[in-house]
């Protein structure tokens, strides 16, 4: 079985300020590890993904996150956040398992990410 | 683009009532599943189905009961419906191929009070 804990359930920062949000998991196998983005009265979507390869991986909008195997976490960063930033934000894992976890995922608590002007 | 479709938006329901919340995906992705959402609780799998006839429980199946007559609809079930099921029931799918590495597409949402 997975678990994912998010250390932070809010965030305040001020616009251009940098973020961390942080993601540690526990597996007794190899995951895949996701963040999604939720913003107001919306579904989530995937913002980023570590699959394997390079353990930085960076998203469109300015987001990235690095997979520490050792630390099993996966943290979240930006170095200057804005306005439209403000969501709520999910680490979740899935189990690399050869597509037999079917892509269930176990997810995080949440952080709320609040950036004030 | 219509994605992952849920319906309705918004419902309020009394104790000891029945409710389907429908889920439809113009995707034509197998993997289908259904979560519920409560506040600094992230999100719970509740059923989850890998293709048309085929679906198995998640992590808190308790009180719901899914069906999977199509690639497209994936309807969930409440039969008696609880105060405890008072909830956001997200909707999503995604691309079997590459097994588990593929993202979820999310709808969004149905906000479900049980009084």
């Amino acid at each position: 079985a997975q678990s994912v804990t998010q250390l932070d359930s809010q965030v305040p920062v001020f616009e251009e300020a940098p973020v961390e949000l942080r993601c540690n998991y526990s597996s007794s196998v190899s995951v895949y590890l996701f963040w999604y983005v939720q913003y107001p009265n919306q579904g989530l979507q995937l913002l980023l993904k570590y699959l394997s390869g390079s353990t930085l991986v960076e998203s469109i909008n300015g987001f990235e996150a690095e997979f520490n195997k050792s630390q099993t976490s996966f943290h979240l960063r930006k170095p200057s956040v804005h306005i439209s930033d403000t969501a709520e934000y999910f680490c979740a894992v899935t189990p690399n398992a050869g597509g037999t976890s079917y892509g269930k995922l176990t997810f995080g608590q949440g952080t709320i990410l609040t950036v004030h002007p | 683009n219509a994605g992952v479709t849920q319906t309705p938006k918004f419902r309020i329901l009394k104790i000891g009532q029945s409710m389907t919340l429908q889920c439809t995906q113009d995707m034509n992705h197998n993997y289908m599943y259904w979560y519920r959402q409560d506040p600094g609780m992230g999100l719970k799998l509740i059923y989850y189905s890998v293709g048309a006839g085929i679906t198995d429980k998640g992590e808190v199946p308790n009180g719901y009961n899914v069906s999977r007559s199509t690639t497209e609809d994936f309807p969930l079930r409440l039969e008696l419906a609880a105060p405890s099921q008072t909830s956001v029931y997200f909707c999503a799918s995604s691309y079997s191929g590459q097994g588990a590495t593929q993202p979820q597409h999310f709808g969004d949402g149905t906000r479900l009070s049980i009084l």
